[in-house]
């Protein structure tokens, strides 16, 4: 599976967009983007994934560069309670475990 | 449904001790794997099962074992207990699905394993 590069933290005001970076040059083709969240030691938490459109949940959006090479994780109207931990991955489809890095920790202020 | 569920949530050992951390899933996942998180990292994968009576292991497995006789359970064993053990384990399972189809995993809430 691809290596993933993060910033290692960040802070926004809450109501406020929070947009997180992830850098992916090495991804293959048939690779994935996957979005984890962590809040305070809490088990892992799924956040969105996408393969090269750009996808929308109800907790979140994912933005692909058209190279796939990097992308954004954004929570529209960050709350206190999104600050965590969020963990970028990339990985295969199926078979494949999910490797994680330390992650961009989050602190969504006052 | 409850998910993953993780017994215990606390336990404390002394060194050479034994023990067994339970992971159930009740959504009959194929793929089930245990993890170890330190402090200030990532999670680093120890086992990993993708149907019952198939295991195999991740990045460290040293020290772990596991089996896999049901699809509802993964239990992970600590034969003799090292300080170097002390950590917090998650269990995670997922559906095995191809054809191009992702699947998320769930996690468990935990267990934080001290040995002393």
């Amino acid at each position: 599976d691809a290596k993933t590069t993060q910033p290692p933290s960040m802070d926004c005001a809450e109501g406020r967009a929070a947009n997180l970076p992830c850098n992916h040059s090495t991804i293959s083709g048939n690779e994935y983007v996957y979005w984890y969240r962590q809040i305070h030691s809490q088990g892992p938490q799924y956040i969105i994934h996408g393969l090269k459109n750009n996808e929308t949940n109800e907790m979140a959006s994912l933005i692909i560069t058209e190279d796939r090479k990097s992308s954004t994780l954004i929570l529209p109207h960050a709350t206190l309670r999104d600050t965590a931990v969020y963990y970028c991955i990339v990985r295969v489809a199926y078979g494949s475990k999910l490797t994680f890095g330390k992650g961009i920790t989050l602190s969504v202020r006052p | 449904n409850a998910g993953v569920t993780q017994t215990p949530k606390f336990q404390v050992l002394k060194t050479g001790q034994s023990m067994t951390l339970q992971c159930a899933q009740d959504m009959n996942h194929e793929y089930m794997s245990w993890y170890r998180q330190d402090p200030g990292m990532g999670l680093r994968l120890i086992h990993y099962s993708v149907g019952a009576g198939i295991t195999d292991q991740g990045e460290v497995p040293n020290g772990y074992n596991v089996s896999r006789s049901t699809t509802e359970d993964f239990p992970l064993r600590l034969l003799s207990a090292a300080p170097s053990q002390t950590s917090v384990y998650f269990c995670a399972s997922r559906p095995q699905v191809g054809g191009g189809s992702s699947p998320e995993a769930f996690f468990g809430q935990g267990t934080r394993l001290t040995v002393v």
